[in-house]
């Protein structure tokens, strides 16, 4: 059975960093891209990023770019979202998921997701 | 980007109903369009991609139609189960992948 676990949300201060982890299994992680998207009741689901399987493309929306880097250690199985300088646009539920990248290709599996909460 | 808009935002139904979600793209998307399922606390569900092709393990009740701009969810012989929010994905021309605003099904 495919599972996608996100981890490290929490409340953070504007302008803070944080970090997301997606531990996944059931399925070989090192086949797929996989992605990160986030939800909020005002703007509903937005992508946020994607990453190759060997690392080699990543894309970002354009919202926070120079602000987040992607990452992803096919040998533990992990993705990754490092999120920096963080507003409270950033507020929002973020999904892993597992698909996407060249080739019109949906997202597959999701996460239940972490909550990020940016405020003083 | 790509602005996908779809309607209704809500509808209440009954069981056994059947129901008809639509996605409009604010270009045309050929037949990339998918379809995902969410439930309150748990993980959005890929239903239908490519505007039609089930996923594997849907029930047949759930069906896609649509190329170009303008597609449509059908959910027939509506169940308990399927009370939920639903959204639409374009995947023609990504990134970003952008999706619809949902539509919640509720009794």
């Amino acid at each position: 059975e495919v599972q996608l676990v996100e981890s490290g949300g929490g409340l953070v201060q504007p302008g803070g960093s944080l970090r997301l982890s997606c531990a996944a299994s059931g399925f070989t992680f090192s086949k797929y891209w996989m992605n990160w998207v986030r939800q909020t009741p005002g703007k509903g689901l937005e992508w946020v990023a994607s990453i190759k399987q060997d690392g080699s493309e990543k894309f970002f929306m354009d919202s926070v770019k120079g602000r987040i880097t992607i990452s992803r250690d096919n040998a533990k199985n992990s993705l990754y979202l490092q999120l920096n300088s963080l507003r409270a646009e950033d507020t929002a539920t973020y999904y892993c998921a597992t698909g996407g990248g060249w080739g019109s290709t949906p997202f597959d599996y999701w996460g239940q997701g972490s909550l990020v909460t940016v405020s003083s | 980007d790509i602005q996908m808009t779809q309607s209704p935002s809500s509808l209440s139904a009954s069981v056994g109903d059947r129901v008809t979600i639509t996605c409009r793209a604010s270009q045309s998307i050929s037949k990339y369009l998918n379809w995902y399922q969410q439930k309150p606390g748990k993980a959005l569900k890929l239903l239908i991609y490519a505007a039609s092709t089930l996923q594997r393990g849907v029930p047949s009740r759930f069906s896609g139609s649509g190329s170009g701009t303008d597609f449509t969810l059908i959910i027939s012989n509506l169940q308990p189960d399927d009370f939920a929010t639903y959204y639409c994905q374009q995947s023609y021309n990504a990134p970003p992948w952008t999706f619809g605003q949902g539509t919640k099904v509720d009794i």
